[in-house]
């Protein structure tokens, strides 16, 4: 059974610093894994979507990384700034789904003005 | 992009009521859609899978009679939870998928405050 990790739960920097946040998974058989954000009370906003076949994206100050084989993204926000202040998700579609998304519980992260 | 708009965002309904939120899918067609509760400070969990013309598949631990899905059109999926309770208090968010390789669409999702 699928499951994924996300590593810290909860992360406070100074705006400005350059920053890593971890999602982990079980079975390497997905079909994508995909980073979002979601804001106090609010839905979710897609960053980042990363195809097995694929080792990077990048938008912006984002970029996301995919080592399937060991089953580990990581998501790199550059010159963080207090408006990335979220909760940011990582959710993998497996394989064997019917489209389903299995998600981690995702990173807090604060940025301090 | 596609986009998948969700019904109301926020709700407060009295216990004992029933209450029905709306998932669209506005420029496409979506045979399937999720529907996934919240609880604060806790990842997205599916609650069930919603079938066009069909019935929708529960996941373990969700009370069909409670809540209640239907997907009577290609465009459109309800969920109704029936004899709301303040522990059903919770965020609700729908979803319908994209092709195998793209990206899954979101709803705005539905704060439900049961008092």
């Amino acid at each position: 059974k699928q499951e994924v990790t996300q590593i810290p739960a909860a992360l406070s920097v100074p705006e400005g610093e350059n920053l890593v946040l971890n999602c982990s998974f079980t079975d390497s058989a997905i079909y994508n894994l995909q980073w979002f954000r979601q804001d106090p009370g609010k839905g979710l906003t897609s960053l980042l979507l990363i195809q097995s076949s694929q080792r990077e994206q990048t938008s912006g100050r984002l970029n996301a990384s995919l080592d399937k084989s060991s089953g580990r993204s990581t998501l790199y926000i550059a010159a963080s700034q207090p408006g990335d202040s979220a909760t940011y998700l990582c959710a993998v579609r497996p394989r064997d789904s019917n489209y389903q998304l299995i998600w981690g519980a995702g990173t807090k992260l604060i940025i301090k003005p | 992009g596609a986009v998948v708009s969700q019904h109301p965002s926020r709700v407060i309904c009295k216990s004992g009521t029933s209450v029905k939120i709306e998932c669209r899918s506005l420029d496409f067609q979506a045979t399937t859609m999720f529907w996934y509760r919240q609880f604060p400070k806790q990842s997205l969990m599916l609650m069930a899978t919603s079938n066009e013309g069909s019935k929708a598949t529960y996941e373990q631990g969700v009370e069909k009679d409670k809540f209640l899905i239907n997907h009577a059109s290609l465009t459109l999926s309800t969920l109704t939870v029936t004899s709301a309770h303040p522990e059903d208090s919770s965020f609700y968010i729908c979803s319908a998928p994209g092709r195998a390789n793209t990206e899954a669409f979101f709803g705005q999702g539905t704060r439900l405050t049961v008092v």
